[in-house]
């Protein structure tokens, strides 16, 4: 596996279930994002770990659930969701910065569908 | 504080016509900027960046673009379109710690 991976890439789910998206980054990157992209809205930053510890949470709902158990991997838990939260879920990844310069490379997402 | 405008959420070329996607941005610290493309059911991939090295950057599949400084601006442009381009197209911005996407531009090709 090369770059970021991200499983699974579809998931159905009921609003009462819980699940799990996984993301893994095999570029020795230390620094990992989950993002939101629902259609027609700016991709919303939703969780940064930097060196395994969350650094930004952008206000969001405590339904979603991060973890970061190591610079590789990164999950974000899901339960008792909402319609208005389908969208596609994006994890990315990079060189933990100060100044900002290293570019994110993205997974090809999760698409969600809450029923 | 940082943030990104992309002038046009859809624009249209014919196949061998000149792409032009814009973008501005303001930053309160010397930026750095980002184009990214994403093409369906897929995520996003890296096309160029300006790290301040050249205001000129190349970057992959024949873009390339333009940070001007006094307009604000980090344009994207491809002499000649070509069908394989028809995506979504994001501009960011970087800077103290925070990255900002823009909307986003989606381009079709014309045969």
């Amino acid at each position: 596996e090369t770059g970021v991976t991200q499983t699974p890439r579809h998931l159905v789910m009921g609003m009462t279930n819980k699940k799990s998206l996984k993301c893994e980054q095999h570029l020795g990157h230390n620094a990992m994002y989950w993002y939101k992209q629902s259609a027609k809205k700016p991709l919303e930053l939703m969780f940064v770990y930097s060196l395994e510890e969350r650094v930004e949470n952008n206000s969001v709902p405590s339904r979603f659930s991060p973890e970061c158990p190591n610079s590789s991997h990164l999950f974000l838990h899901l339960h008792t969701l909402q319609p208005e939260d389908s969208a596609l879920y994006l994890c990315a990844s990079s060189q933990a910065q100060r100044d900002s310069s290293y570019e994110q490379y993205f997974g090809p997402g999760t698409r969600l569908t809450v029923t | 504080a940082q943030s990104v405008t992309q002038l046009g959420s859809h624009v249209s070329v014919s196949e061998g016509a000149l792409v032009l996607l814009r973008c501005n941005y303001s930053s309160s610290v010397p930026p750095y900027l980002f184009w990214y493309v994403q093409y369906p059911n897929q995520g996003l991939q890296l096309l160029l960046k300006y790290t301040s090295a050249a205001t000129l950057v190349k970057g992959i599949n024949g873009f390339e673009a333009e940070f001007k400084k006094s307009e604000t601006s980090f344009h994207l442009t491809k002499p000649s379109a070509h069908m394989s381009d028809a995506a979504e197209y994001f501009c960011a911005v970087s800077g103290l710690g925070q990255f900002y996407f823009g909307t986003g531009t989606s381009l079709t090709v014309i045969p």
